[in-house]
């Protein structure tokens, strides 16, 4: 069935570096992708999204790549802070209102 | 502008027991979605509503039941509360205008439900 993964639940990067978070999905039909940023005790929040007609997105030091020929989705952080230490999570959505989300991610910031 | 808004912050019920959980919507936001977290996996879809309306459920037994107000505010209510329902719950807003869930979602805080 239809399903979002992540490649990697954890991952530790040095301050100051890229960081780059991947995410697999399966469902060929899904037409727009989104990265939450969740931090603890907090809602996910919202980074950046991208949708099935393009393969990449930039915005604020953060960078979308989507590869719909493999169904592979990355998110890159430049020059990452402590700030960005956080689960991310990718999700996706085929027009039907709900969003499907994977596991998670870890991010730790090594100072 | 304030962002979505849940209530209560925390809730602690015994089994058997019902709670209802409560959400407004930021501000022109028609569309509210509810989802539930367990504890160290991903957001998993409950109900979407859209003017009043509900537009999509998920996987989720007949003790779940939602609904939204004219204000666009929303209640979630959960029955015969058992030990596995304890989790995040989180309420999403978007302008739902797109009809096809290309919408963006932005997440409130969440409720953080246990069961006892």
């Amino acid at each position: 069935g239809e399903s979002v993964g992540l490649h990697l639940p954890t991952l530790s990067v040095q301050e100051g570096d890229n960081s780059i978070i991947n995410c697999a999905y399966s469902n060929s039909a899904s037409d727009y992708f989104i990265w939450y940023k969740q931090e603890s005790g907090k809602g996910p929040q919202f980074i950046i999204d991208i949708r099935s007609n393009m393969d990449k997105r930039q915005g604020q030091r953060v960078t979308v790549l989507l590869n719909k020929t493999v169904k592979h989705l990355s998110l890159q952080i430049a020059a990452t802070q402590p700030g960005d230490s956080a689960v991310y999570f990718c999700a996706e959505n085929f027009g039907n209102e709900k969003l499907t989300f994977g596991t998670g991610t870890r991010l730790t910031i090594i100072p | 502008d304030a962002g979505v808004t849940q209530s209560p912050t925390h809730l602690i019920k015994t089994r058997g027991q019902h709670v209802t959980l409560r959400c407004s919507p930021i501000s022109g936001h028609k569309s509210v979605s509810w989802y539930q977290q367990v504890l160290g996996q991903g957001p998993q879809f409950i109900f979407q509503y859209y003017e009043k309306e509900e537009r999509g459920r998920g996987n989720f037994p007949d003790r779940f039941s939602a609904r939204q107000f004219p204000n666009y505010s929303s209640e979630l209510n959960v029955n015969a509360l058992l030990l596995g329902d304890s989790a995040l719950y989180l309420c999403a807003s978007s302008t739902g205008t797109s009809g096809r869930g290309t919408d963006t979602q932005y997440f409130g805080p969440g409720t953080r439900l246990t069961v006892l």
